[in-house]
């Protein structure tokens, strides 16, 4: 089992719209959690940092559930210009800073 | 402030050349990373170097060799290309745990 898995989509939604995306992760010592957004052939840059109590960020709002291990990424009113990638990252305490990215879920947003 | 900067941005090498990439962060962060994406793959770390004076390998280190050479700069040393090595390469640094990492812009290498 992958340590980080995410649905590679493509997820294709109009304008307007709101997409959800879900991220499992295998260790439970994790501690903390990101989401990352990438455009084509450019490097990622961080969307968010996703709190225990959930945190929203104007349209985006993240989640987190140590229960089930997973984390959301809830995107509101989607814009074109969201059409990206998004990486969901997980860091667990002891393994000396590491962070472990997801391959990524494809957001295409449409006129 | 330029963060993370990368150097060379693009390069195309023969098989059997050897190479550094140079990455240099002006963030005063503690730990610096080599990653490498690949189409359908993802990041891959290849090497880290959690504080200065430290470097630990990664997913992927075969064919490459890591420096810290102080706390702002960490280079990634390719000794015999290969065409497998083709990739971006994408350096990253870190403050301290718990807290997301910030990436330079990567270096499109070639191996023909």
């Amino acid at each position: 089992r992958k340590e980080v898995e995410q649905d590679p989509g493509p997820f294709n939604v109009p304008e307007g719209a709101t997409v959800a995306f879900n991220c499992t992760y295998s260790n439970s010592a994790s501690q903390s959690f990101f989401w990352y957004r990438q455009d084509c052939r450019k490097e990622p840059k961080l969307l968010m940092s996703v709190y225990s109590s959930g945190n929203e960020d104007g349209r985006f709002t993240a989640q987190l559930n140590r229960a089930s291990q997973y984390i959301s990424l809830l995107i509101r009113d989607s814009k074109l210009s969201d059409s990206a990638t998004y990486l969901c990252v997980v860091g667990a305490t002891g393994t000396a800073s590491k962070l472990t990215f997801g391959t990524g879920t494809r957001l295409q947003v449409t006129l | 402030n330029a963060g993370v900067t990368q150097t060379p941005k693009f390069q195309v090498l023969k098989t059997g050349q050897s190479m550094t990439l140079q990455c240099a962060q002006d963030m005063n962060h503690n730990s610096m990373y080599w990653y490498r994406q690949d189409p359908g793959m993802g990041l891959r770390l290849i090497y880290y170097s959690a504080s200065e004076g430290t470097t630990d390998k990664g997913e992927v280190p075969n064919g490459y060799n890591v420096s810290r050479l102080n706390k702002r700069e960490f280079s990634l040393r390719l000794e015999s290309a290969a065409p497998s090595q083709t990739s971006v390469y994408f350096c990253a640094t870190r403050r301290d745990s718990n807290q997301p990492q910030h990436f330079g812009d990567g270096t499109r290498l070639s191996i023909l």
